[in-house]
């Protein structure tokens, strides 16, 4: 039982250039999550989904575009990578909506926009 | 709205010595209260939540965190620190208005000596 993976675990773009992170989970959750974490701040929410073919923004969602096809698979799109856009990503997963209820986050993506 | 205040960025203890690392949080709901660590350059894991149950929760790997609704507090402790508790905490507050949204406080670093 793999929890949730991501992949890249690192990657270098140059300003204006494109590339697809990709998480994925073994657990069966119908709720995804993407947050980026910045120095000296807390996670932020970029996009989240509440199931197959199902998404929407999170308190950061600019700059950014999701897909869920498949409900294992959680994609996070930069069309036009930015300086400002480096930071550190991570996926997260959870079985429910309910208060309380655990998510499962990912090891990370470290993003590098030059 | 609901937002979260850790009350130290840095804490150094000794190993052997006893670990405190405060969190205060706000929130216009009964919130659930979660603890998580992230070891350098690993994802987020979960010691411990608190939803509403026992006031004194324990976590994994000795931790425990006591909610206290009159101070809307919920400090992380520990009595003796190993060096394999070095990484940084996250508190995590959560209510319930339609979406389970996790707002994150910008984590404190223990730094445990010899």
């Amino acid at each position: 039982n793999a929890g949730v993976t991501q992949t890249p675990k690192f990657r270098v773009l140059k300003t204006g250039q494109s590339m697809t992170l990709l998480c994925a989970q073994d657990m069966n959750h119908e709720y995804m999550y993407w947050y980026r974490q910045d120095p000296g701040m807390g996670l932020r929410l970029i996009h989240y989904s509440v199931g197959e073919g199902t998404t929407a923004k999170g308190e950061v969602p600019d700059g950014y575009n999701v897909s869920r096809l498949k409900k294992q698979n959680f994609l996070l799109g930069l069309e036009s990578a930015a300086p400002s856009q480096t930071s550190v990503y991570f996926c997260a997963s959870s079985y429910s909506l309910l208060q309380g209820e655990t998510q499962y986050f990912g090891p990370g993506t470290r993003l590098l926009v030059l | 709205a609901q937002s979260v205040t850790q009350l130290d960025s840095h804490v150094s203890v000794s190993e052997g010595t006893p670990v405190l690392l405060r969190c205060n949080y706000s929130s216009s709901y009964s919130p659930s209260l979660f603890w998580y660590v992230q070891h350098p350059n690993k994802g987020l894991q979960l010691l411990l939540k608190y939803t509403s149950a026992a006031t004194l929760v324990k976590g994994i790997n000795g931790f425990e965190a006591e909610f206290k609704k009159s101070e809307t507090s919920f400090h992380l402790t520990k009595p003796s620190a190993h060096m394999s508790d070095a990484a940084e905490y996250f508190c995590v507050v959560s209510d319930h208005t339609g979406f389970q949204k996790l707002v994150f406080g910008t984590g404190t670093r223990l730094l445990v000596s010899p």
